[in-house]
């Protein structure tokens, strides 16, 4: 299946830093991704879809000065969380989409804990 | 109202026995899709199977297999002799595919699974 690497993997940082998150597709080209936020027990919230060579599409409630989103190639979209704070820790996930078969699924990458103390 | 319905939260399942994870959907769309994802306690999101609206036949990959009833918007995941290693999380997901939702899927709550040697 189709591979979607995430780094760095865990992440520890001082409140008021920003820290940048890369979600990579290894072995096949994604036009989209998708970037979630899981809170620890619950689901997957989606924050943004990511389109190369255009702006992001932020769900509602979701801060773009804050979680800034840049998919400047069709294998690597990045997440940079600005002025992070505790609140703003978290696991976050990406997804690429790939096109190839009936499917037209969503892959995930390992996802990334970020901790601000 | 809730797209992705897991009734579930936790279900326990002995060694070698088969098990069947709900999900109920909500859509108006004619042309949609419906996922599962595993997610370990590492923290991956594992495809797992997928069905199609359109499809005439349940999907099957392996041991897992979909219970497609569409007329009763269900899509439950029945996973065959079950494995330890089958302890984790699944969601299962609804993507629609109509104009404008830009491919996103929607994740029910989820499901713990825990297999019983």
């Amino acid at each position: 299946g189709a591979v979607v690497s995430q780094h760095p993997s865990r992440v520890i940082c001082k409140s008021g830093t920003s820290v940048k998150i890369e979600c990579r597709s290894l072995d096949f080209q994604a036009t989209t991704m998708f970037w979630y936020r899981q809170f620890p027990k619950q689901s997957l919230m989606l924050m943004a879809t990511s389109n190369e060579g255009s702006k992001a599409t932020y769900e509602q409630g979701v801060e773009k000065d804050k979680f800034l989103i840049n998919h400047a190639s069709l294998t690597l979209s990045t997440l940079t969380v600005t002025s992070a704070h505790p609140e703003d820790s978290s696991f976050y996930i990406c997804s690429a989409r790939e096109l190839w078969g009936a499917a037209d699924t969503q892959y995930f990458g390992p996802g990334t804990r970020l901790t601000v103390l | 109202a809730q797209k992705i319905t897991q009734t579930q939260p936790g279900m326990f399942v002995q060694e070698k026995e088969a098990v069947t994870l709900d999900c109920t959907y909500d859509t108006s769309d004619p042309s949609y899709g419906l996922f599962w994802y595993k997610q370990p306690s590492s923290g991956e999101m594992i495809f797992l199977i997928y069905q199609g609206s359109y499809d005439q036949q349940n999907a099957t990959e392996g041991r897992y297999s979909l219970n497609f009833q569409k007329a009763r918007k269900s899509a439950n995941l029945v996973i065959s002799a079950s494995q330890l290693g089958d302890s984790a999380m699944y969601f299962c997901a609804m993507r629609e595919n109509s104009g404008g939702s830009n491919y996103k899927l929607t994740f029910g709550k989820g499901t713990l699974l825990t297999v019983n040697p």
